[in-house]
């Protein structure tokens, strides 16, 4: 148990489907992270949000969409995938993005599949 | 251009066996992080290190900061199946975001 919870574990979804996932820290941490991990590619960073607010985004297509509506919890919103978003995506967070020693805790992720 | 580079990428051993895995960079990072990931769940966090030079042992797992804080080794002695997983290092930079390494897929054969 990391303090960090995602829900869905797994979905399927068509390329029609509108989805969301969810994240929830219990570490009382003010940054929160979305990322990708695709099969044989490293981690990859997609949205962060700092005391609610988006402060990168990380060239990704608008067919995510991030949520914070306060600081402990995180949704993805997705509309009208591709197959190749196929993928697990995991949800992080962090005291501080500026603290030095900062430290990341990963929730254990939800696996999208697009049909 | 990948920031963080983990050598090696697979790694295949026999129980028993001592094993390091490598962890660098041409930055410099203000700490860096270890994760060990098993299949189908999220990376869990090992260690954090620091300080250039640093040491940390976690039962059979040594890890070293190097002194520069540009690279890092995570050495496990008398490897064990629950050893089996991805290793990734992360490094933070102060007002910048994680990067993570490229990983290392370790297998443990019984």
């Amino acid at each position: 148990e990391t303090g960090v919870t995602q829900t869905p574990r797994h979905l399927v979804m068509g390329m029609t489907n509108k989805k969301s996932l969810k994240c929830e820290q219990h570490l009382g941490h003010n940054a929160m992270y979305w990322y990708k991990q695709s099969a044989k590619k490293p981690l990859e960073l997609m949205f962060v949000y700092s005391l609610e607010e988006r402060v990168e985004n990380n060239s990704v297509p608008s067919r995510f969409s991030p949520e914070c509506p306060n600081s402990s919890h995180l949704f993805l919103h997705l509309h009208t995938l591709q197959p190749e978003d196929s993928a697990l995506y995991l949800c992080a967070s962090s005291q501080d993005r500026t603290v030095s020693g900062n430290t990341i805790y990963f929730g254990e992720g939800s696996w999208l599949t697009v049909v | 251009t990948q920031l963080l580079e983990q050598s090696p990428q697979f790694l295949s051993i026999q129980e028993g066996e001592n094993l390091t895995v490598y962890c660098n960079s041409s930055s410099v990072f203000s700490s860096l992080q270890w994760y060990r990931q098993e299949p189908g769940e999220g990376p869990v966090l090992l260690v954090t290190v620091v300080t250039g030079g640093e040491v940390k042992k976690l039962k059979r797992l040594t890890f070293q900061f190097g002194d520069a804080r540009k690279d890092s080794s995570l050495h496990i002695t008398a490897a064990q199946p629950g050893d089996t997983g991805l290793y990734l290092c992360a490094g933070a930079r102060t007002g910048n975001q994680f990067y993570f390494g490229t990983g290392t897929s370790l297998t443990v054969i019984p």
